[in-house]
């Protein structure tokens, strides 16, 4: 099946602790965004990826941090200095001709 | 940079009234223009989008949105709304090459 995984469903993190959230995709698309999904704020970018080995900030990248070291894999890391980081994170690819995002399920993320 | 402005949170609408969700954009230039719904519960899916040409565009479900190059606006429309319309849209739009923004999204909710 073709398509974008995002891992685990649901997150929760304890105070000062790094988490990492997954996303893996099959669909050999070379662009990769990070999208944070807060209520009443639409969908926030917070990392994006156009090519392995680069990446760049978005409009909310503090407390965030990427890797992109396999065109398959783009994983976003929510670190301690994230002060607020209960949101539903959306990891998304584009193809080529850029037609459309493609969205994975995304991953809830919670602070205990 | 770019953003997006949707300039209705909530919209209540009876079954069969006709919908209009405003967008606007603040960058010109060669743009693309999506509206992405997200029904309850599930995953973003993409309603229509424009790159070039007709500037009223039909999407599925009965919608459509006209872009109004001078206004910067691009507009979504549906005649006669149903129960099932009920959901947040969002706006997006992206300039050539760049990550896809979005608007805070509007959400719809149809009454019997």
């Amino acid at each position: 099946d073709g398509g974008i995984t995002q891992s685990p469903k649901y997150l929760f993190r304890k105070e000062g602790q790094n988490v990492t959230l997954s996303c893996e995709q099959n669909l050999n698309h070379d662009a990769m965004y990070w999208y944070r999904q807060d209520p009443g704020q639409g969908l926030r970018l917070i990392y994006y990826s156009q090519i392995v080995n680069d990446f760049q900030k978005g409009d909310i990248a503090e407390g965030y941090s990427v890797s992109r070291e396999k065109k398959e894999s783009f994983p976003l890391t929510v670190t301690s200095a994230q002060k607020n980081p209960t949101a539903f994170y959306l990891c998304a690819t584009l193809p080529d001709r850029g037609e459309k995002l493609f969205f994975g399920s995304g991953t809830q993320l919670s602070v205990l | 940079a770019q953003s997006v402005s949707q300039h209705n949170h909530h919209v209540i609408l009876s079954e069969a009234a006709s919908l209009e969700l405003g967008c606007n954009y603040s960058y010109g230039g060669t743009v693309n223009l999506f509206w992405y719904v997200q029904y309850p519960g599930q995953h973003l899916q993409l309603l229509l989008k424009y790159f070039s040409g007709d500037p009223l565009v039909k999407g599925i479900k009965g919608f459509e949105a006209e872009f109004i190059k001078s206004k910067f606006s691009f507009n979504l429309r549906k005649p006669s709304v149903q129960w099932s319309d009920t959901a947040e849209y969002f706006c997006a739009v992206n300039n050539l090459g760049t990550p896809l923004v979005f608007g805070k999204g509007t959400r719809l909710s149809v009454i019997a």
